[in-house]
């Protein structure tokens, strides 16, 4: 079954310490980003990457840190997390740019205190 | 900021009624698509618009493209429970990035 797995689903952590977010697809998509779901402000993107190896900034990256070994894997990583950082996030992956639709993994509920 | 105004941000109708959301950009999109994201889910994938003044229909739901591929909207006819959720738009930018920008989305209650 073609999906886009995350993990954890819920998480409550503490301010400062660190954290990272599994993101896991199995379509072999090229495309593949973060969002966080905020209410009032709809999805905005964290990080993006086009490749392996490549990433990119979307509208709010700060706090957050991406790699993309792997085709399959794009974790977000928060270094420091922070009151600010409690969200919904979601990650997301694409067969290409042009075609673009977009496969949702169903959230990680984060919660720093 | 944001790049891709939606409204109305709630629209609570009666089961049978009709349910317009509107999307709007401050600049050109290379295509529009829309999701459907229920009570506690994820945003699902609905649709892509990619031409100018494009119209798609899905059964009860009308989708279009403006001329000018800066607004869209999503009309949905004799509305149902099932269609309970929010909508969001969402355009790709006519640059070298590969950006979805996200409307801020339209939640839709219907009354049975």
């Amino acid at each position: 079954e073609a999906q886009v797995t995350q993990n954890p689903r819920y998480l409550i952590t503490v301010t400062g310490k660190k954290l990272t977010v599994t993101c896991s697809q199995n379509m072999n998509h090229e495309y593949m980003s973060w969002y966080r779901q905020d209410p009032g402000l709809g999805l905005r993107q964290i990080y993006y990457s086009m490749n392996v190896e490549v990433t990119d900034k979307g509208d709010v990256p700060e706090g957050y840190k991406v790699s993309r070994k792997e085709k399959r894997n794009f974790p977000l990583i928060l270094e420091s997390p922070s009151p600010n950082q409690t969200s919904l996030y979601f990650c997301a992956s694409s067969l290409d740019r042009v075609k673009g639709e977009a496969f949702f993994g169903q959230g990680t509920r984060l919660t720093v205190v | 900021g944001q790049q891709v105004m939606q409204i109305p941000q709630y629209q609570h109708v009666q089961e049978g009624e009709d349910f317009t959301t509107y999307c709007n950009s401050s600049t050109t999109l290379s295509n529009i698509q829309w999701y459907k994201q229920r009570p506690g889910g994820h945003p699902v994938f609905l649709i892509q618009l990619v031409k100018s003044g494009e119209v798609k229909k899905q059964k009860r739901l009308t989708f279009q493209f403006g001329e000018a591929k800066k607004n869209s909207s999503l009309h949905i006819t004799a509305t149902q429970t099932t269609d309970v959720g929010t909508y969001f738009c969402a355009g790709t930018r006519m640059d070298s990035s590969y950006k979805l920008i996200f409307g801020s989305g339209t939640r839709l209650l219907v009354r049975p």
